[in-house]
């Protein structure tokens, strides 16, 4: 597709559960970003891979949040034992160089 | 510390009335700014950079270091620019700080 990639578009999880966010970024870009949006509020920086190598990771909450891009194209976002407070939609964005972000559709995940 | 603010969480107008969306930001390097917009049921994109000096859709918005602001105009507002609107400032090389965004209605 032309476009950024993500799925799935909706999760439910149980507390506890362990989740994993998958990003599918145009083809070449080299940066690629997760962002975490809470309800009413602009996205917040997770982490940031430069091709394979995660070179930020310092916006992720806690150690229960984990990114891997390990072939520097797909990335996935894991979140293991999830709680209420992860309930959030995750933004994946990719960058051809220091130009424009585009934005995937995102995942909305809930806790219950 | 960095940060963006969007002091109007909603902001409703009338079509073809003027619409000025506020952003504030706080860093003391040198500042550069965009604006995204969502658009329903659509993905954020971007809509304008300060440093392209651009005006899209009839928007557009100026860098004022003195007041730190960098609000988002239109003089005529048509009904498709219903949306949420982002201020985002890059920091360092490639962080983006973002406000709030403020929901945009345009009244028939």
């Amino acid at each position: 597709g032309a476009g950024v990639s993500q799925s799935p578009r909706y999760k439910v999880a149980k507390r506890g559960q362990d989740v994993a966010l998958r990003c599918d970024p145009i083809s070449g870009h080299v940066s690629l970003f997760w962002y975490q949006q809470a309800l009413g509020q602009g996205p917040e920086f997770l982490t940031y891979f430069q091709n394979e190598a995660q070179l930020d990771k310092s916006g992720l909450p806690s150690d229960r949040f984990f990114a891997e891009r390990p072939e520097g194209s797909v990335s996935t976002l894991k979140i293991q034992r999830t709680q209420q407070e992860d309930s959030a939609v995750y933004l994946c964005a990719s960058v051809q160089r220091n130009t424009e972000a585009f934005f995937g559709q995102g995942t909305r995940l809930t806790v219950v | 510390a960095q940060r963006v603010t969007q002091p109007e969480k909603l902001l409703s107008v009338f079509k073809g009335a003027p619409v000025e969306l506020k952003c504030n930001y706080s860093y003391s390097g040198s500042p550069e700014l965009f604006w995204y917009v969502q658009y329903s049921r659509q993905r954020l994109q971007l809509l304008l950079r300060h440093i392209s000096r651009e005006s899209i859709k009839g928007f557009t918005a100026d860098l004022n270091k003195g007041e730190t602001s960098f609000h988002l105009k239109k003089p005529f507002a048509q009904e498709e620019d219903s949306a949420m609107y982002y201020c985002a400032l890059r920091v360092g090389n490639y962080q983006l700080i973002w406000g709030a965004g403020t929901k945009l209605i345009i009244k028939p």
